[in-house]
């Protein structure tokens, strides 16, 4: 069965400073990975997503990831935070399309 | 607009009592999903639903029915409410083939007393 971890429930960052989201997951077959944001009081995003074909995925608003295998993980950058960055992220994954295992989010605050 | 609608938007009602939730997709997609999200445990799966007329059980079914007799639409009921079930529901859809994201619809925010 598939899992995935976050480390940090809440994330806090400068504007201006490199965001990173930490993302671990478990697979015993090759996985599909994804990232979505959550606004406050609305449904979730895709960000971006993983699907083999590229190890370092470009999302929206910025965004990126990359797929390290060695690792078991795909962490979530952005170089430079902005104050609309600040939400709720979750990363998921899947093996056979139906069933996402999401982890638990990271909460991202963005200081002025 | 074409999407993924959810109602209500908020919820409060009795412990006990039956409530449905509502979610209705415009995009055909085969796949449906009802998801509860709580603090500290990110989004559980609950059923799931490959076509109409086919669901399956999640990570946490208990307490929960659905069907699909229409593909746009996919409702959840809880037949008897308890304050446990508390949570922020959410539909999801995907199509059956391709990369598998899925679309998220706003919510419900259920409160049960």
């Amino acid at each position: 069965a598939q899992s995935v971890t976050q480390l940090g429930s809440h994330v806090s960052v400068s504007e201006g400073a490199l965001v990173l989201l930490r993302c671990n997951y478990s697979s015993s077959v090759p996985p599909y990975l994804f990232w979505y944001v959550q606004y406050p009081n609305q449904g979730l995003q895709l960000l971006l997503k993983y699907t083999s074909a590229a190890t370092l995925v470009k999302g929206i608003n910025g965004f990126e990831a990359e797929f390290k295998k060695s690792e078991t993980s795909f962490h979530l950058t952005k170089p430079s935070a902005h104050m609309s960055d600040a939400a709720e992220y979750f990363c998921a994954v899947t093996v056979r399309g139906q069933n996402f295992v999401f982890g638990p989010g990271t909460r991202l605050s963005v200081l002025p | 607009d074409a999407g993924i609608t959810q109602s209500p938007r908020y919820k409060i009602t009795e412990t006990g009592r039956q409530v449905t939730l509502m979610c209705h997709q415009t995009w055909s997609h085969s796949y449906m999903f009802w998801y509860r999200q709580d603090l500290g445990h990110g989004l559980r799966l609950i059923y799931y639903s490959a076509a109409a007329d086919i669901t399956d059980k999640g990570e946490v079914p208990d307490g929960y029915v659905v069907s699909r007799s229409k593909t746009e639409n996919f409702p959840l009921t809880l037949e008897s409410a308890t304050r446990s079930q508390t949570s922020v529901y959410f539909c999801a859809s995907r199509e059956a083939g391709g990369v598998y994201e899925q679309y998220f619809g706003p919510g419900t925010r259920l409160t049960v007393t």
